[in-house]
């Protein structure tokens, strides 16, 4: 079955990054667009951009532009997502979501990470 | 705040039947952009609930629905049960933002 597993929490402090990974499995990795979604405490979704794995390609969300980095690894079927100059803001449970069958970009999330939660804290 | 607005919370009987309203504009769901629909429990990831606005996945019991009229969707579950007791979220796109995914702020359902 399609399922993705994420790396575990993680406890930065504020101006560090700090890098999480999502491994895929039970499909073609290269079929479908990968996602980023995080939830910050007692707030909702926020998506945060996507990316390719076929090509590597990614599309940002406005307002993570110039802080946050996607990336893939094809040899392993993990994506990552690295976030930079972490803000106490950034404390949130981060998650991947595949974007269904097929490279359709409004596809919806049909499978979740379990999440990753990051602390920024000094 | 998000582009799409959904009420805060929402609560109904066990066996009653509520709506969850989904209510953004012309330039996501008024221009034609299907809306999907997640339940989410504490602790867990999200679950796909409806997608492409009315389409239930396999094993999401037919009491949840979903629809769509211009600027705004809705989800209904009737026959509520205990174990729905969870967030809900729609999800849509925009064409005018800057990242053209964009979700509610979503809806704390409780069964009283």
């Amino acid at each position: 079955q399609v399922q993705l597993v994420q790396s575990g929490a993680e406890l930065k402090k504020p101006g560090a990054s700090v890098k999480v990974s999502c491994k895929a499995s039970g499909y073609t990795f290269t079929s479908s667009y990968l996602h980023w979604v995080r939830q910050a405490p007692g707030q909702g979704l926020k998506w945060m951009g996507l990316i390719n794995p076929n090509y590597g390609t990614t599309i940002y969300a406005q307002k993570f532009q110039g802080r946050v980095s996607m990336t893939r690894d094809t040899s392993t079927n993990t994506v990552y997502l690295e976030l930079s100059s972490l803000r106490s803001d950034d404390t949130a449970i981060y998650y991947c979501a595949r974007g269904g069958s097929g490279m359709i970009l409004v596809n919806p999330f049909d499978t979740w990470g379990q999440g990753t939660p990051v602390t920024v804290s000094s | 705040q998000s582009v799409l607005t959904q009420p805060p919370s929402v609560s109904g009987a066990p066996g009653q039947r509520v709506t969850i309203s989904c209510t953004g504009s012309s330039s996501n769901i008024g221009a034609g952009y299907d809306v999907h629909w997640y339940q989410h429990l504490p602790g867990t990831a999200p679950k796909l609930l409806i997608y492409l606005t009315s389409n239930r996945p396999s094993g999401v019991p037919d009491r949840f629905s979903g629809s769509k009229s211009g600027t705004s969707a809705s989800l209904a579950i009737s026959g509520l049960q205990a174990e729905d007791e969870a967030d809900y979220y729609c999800h849509s796109y925009d064409r005018n933002l800057g990242g053209f995914v964009i979700f509610g702020g979503g809806t704390k359902l409780t069964v009283l």
